[in-house]
């Protein structure tokens, strides 16, 4: 079965730190790969996405994120991280090109 | 300003109750979706349409209705039948070229 994973339930750094959210998806062909950022009792606002092509993409607010294959990873990146990134991050897969399948969410929490 | 609408934002029900959540988007799109989220298991699928007059179950459907009589609006329905219904509940709709999932501002329903 299709499954997204974000071992990562909460992490806490401190602002002007760099950031990796981890995500790892099961499943033998490449899906397309999102990340979401959710602010507490808000909807999910997309950061980015990979469909194809060059496996680094680069999203708003600063935000990148690295597809590796061999790893069936996305991880998402940051190289300084500032109060307001404060939030939940959720990775999500699509593999029938209409079902989403989400990770359980990873809180960032970011210390003055 | 194209976008998903969710009304109301916080709604409260006596158990036994069944009650109508709303989910508008004039963004054109065919794909709708309904999420519930519930403190650390991230967004589970409850029900999609890909089309109007059509929806499919998603991973928890049961106590659960739809429907899809126009584009634009896909209303759900939790009935007395939802053993658990307290939640955060998520609609959001996909677009045909960039398969992008749009959020709503989600809607908190309480039963008590």
């Amino acid at each position: 079965a299709q499954s997204v994973t974000q071992p990562d339930i909460h992490i806490t750094v401190s602002e002007g730190a760099s950031l990796e959210l981890r995500c790892n998806y099961s499943y033998g062909a490449t899906p397309y790969l999102f990340w979401y950022v959710q602010s507490p009792g808000q909807g999910l606002q997309l950061l980015l996405k990979y469909f194809s092509g060059d496996t680094l993409v680069q999203g708003i607010k600063g935000f990148e994120a690295e597809f590796k294959r061999s790893q069936s990873s996305f991880n998402l990146r940051k190289p300084s991280v500032h109060w307001s990134d404060a939030a939940e991050y959720f990775c999500a897969v699509d593999y029938n090109f209409n079902k989403f399948y989400f990770g359980s969410g990873t809180k960032l929490n970011v210390k003055p | 300003d194209g976008g998903i609408t969710q009304s109301p934002k916080y709604l409260f029900r006596k158990e036994g109750q069944n009650v109508t959540l709303s989910c508008e988007q004039n963004l054109n799109h065919d794909a709708m979706y309904w999420y519930r989220q519930d403190p650390g298991q991230g967004l589970r699928l409850i029900y999609y349409s890909q089309i109007v007059n059509d929806f499919q179950k998603g991973d928890i459907a049961e106590g659960y209705s739809v429907s899809r009589e126009k584009k634009e609006s896909f209303p759900l329905t939790v009935t007395s039948a939802q053993k658990n219904p307290t939640a955060f509940y998520l609609c959001a709709s996909q677009g045909q070229v960039d398969l992008e999932q749009y959020f709503g501002p989600g809607t908190r329903l309480t039963v008590t």
